[in-house]
């Protein structure tokens, strides 16, 4: 069936970086984008940003734009999401989306990964 | 920077009807989309392109478009609908996309 899998829960440092992986099956991941949503502890939904995995065009939130980079890996069907220069603030669980589209960015999302959580803490 | 505005709680009883309003500049612009989400789930996509409803999302849940502000109706509110729910589009140009700041739906 189509699925995203996501890597497991990581703690890290303030001013380090976490690389969350997000490995699709079930489907032809190149005909497809991306998302990328951060849920903080108790508070809302997040758009971080995009990708293609047709042909590697990203779009980021202009808050998070410096410290994040999204990238896809087509010979294993999986997309990466790296922030960089974590903060306490950047404690939450990080979602995986498929979108609807592989040329443009949509809310069309019907597949999600199981989430992630990364705790930024001294 | 773009925003959209969603009441934070909607109550209704069960039976009723429960209409869960999403307003932002670009609306007329640009689709809506809407999430349900229950604690500890990911969330799960109930309308696409303002009024769609995916397979697999009971007939119960509908979505409208007017101007500036697109509303999410459930009618015949069930307990399980108890959930947060949220909005998402983009700004004018398309490039970037948001959130609204999520409603909790309460089924009393």
């Amino acid at each position: 069936q189509v699925q995203l899998v996501q890597s497991g829960a990581e703690v890290k440092k303030p001013g380090a970086s976490v690389k969350v992986s997000c490995k699709a099956s079930g489907y032809t991941f190149t005909s497809y984008g991306i998302s990328w949503v951060r849920q903080a502890p108790g508070q809302g939904l997040e758009w971080m940003g995009w990708i293609s995995a047709y042909n590697g065009n990203t779009n980021y939130a202009q808050k998070l734009q410096g410290r994040v980079t999204m990238t896809t890996d087509t010979s294993t069907s999986t997309a990466y999401m790296e922030l960089r220069s974590l903060r306490s603030d950047d404690t939450a669980v990080y979602y995986c989306a498929r979108d609807h589209f592989p040329i443009s960015p949509s809310g069309w999302h019907i597949v999600w990964g199981q989430g992630t959580l990364v705790t930024v803490s001294s | 920077s773009y925003e959209l505005t969603q009441p934070p709680s909607v109550s209704v009883s069960p039976g009723q009807t429960a209409r869960i309003t999403c307003s932002g500049d670009a609306l007329p612009k640009q689709y809506a989309y809407w999430y349900q989400q229950k604690p500890g789930q990911a969330p799960v996509l109930v309308i696409y392109k303002d009024s769609e409803r995916p397979s697999g999302i009971p007939e119960r849940f509908s979505g409208s478009s007017s101007g500036t502000t697109v509303t999410l109706t459930i009618s015949g509110v069930q307990a399980e609908d108890e959930a947060d729910y949220y909005c998402q589009s983009a700004d004018s140009s398309g490039t970037y996309r948001m959130f609204g700041g999520g409603t909790k739906l309460t089924v009393l």
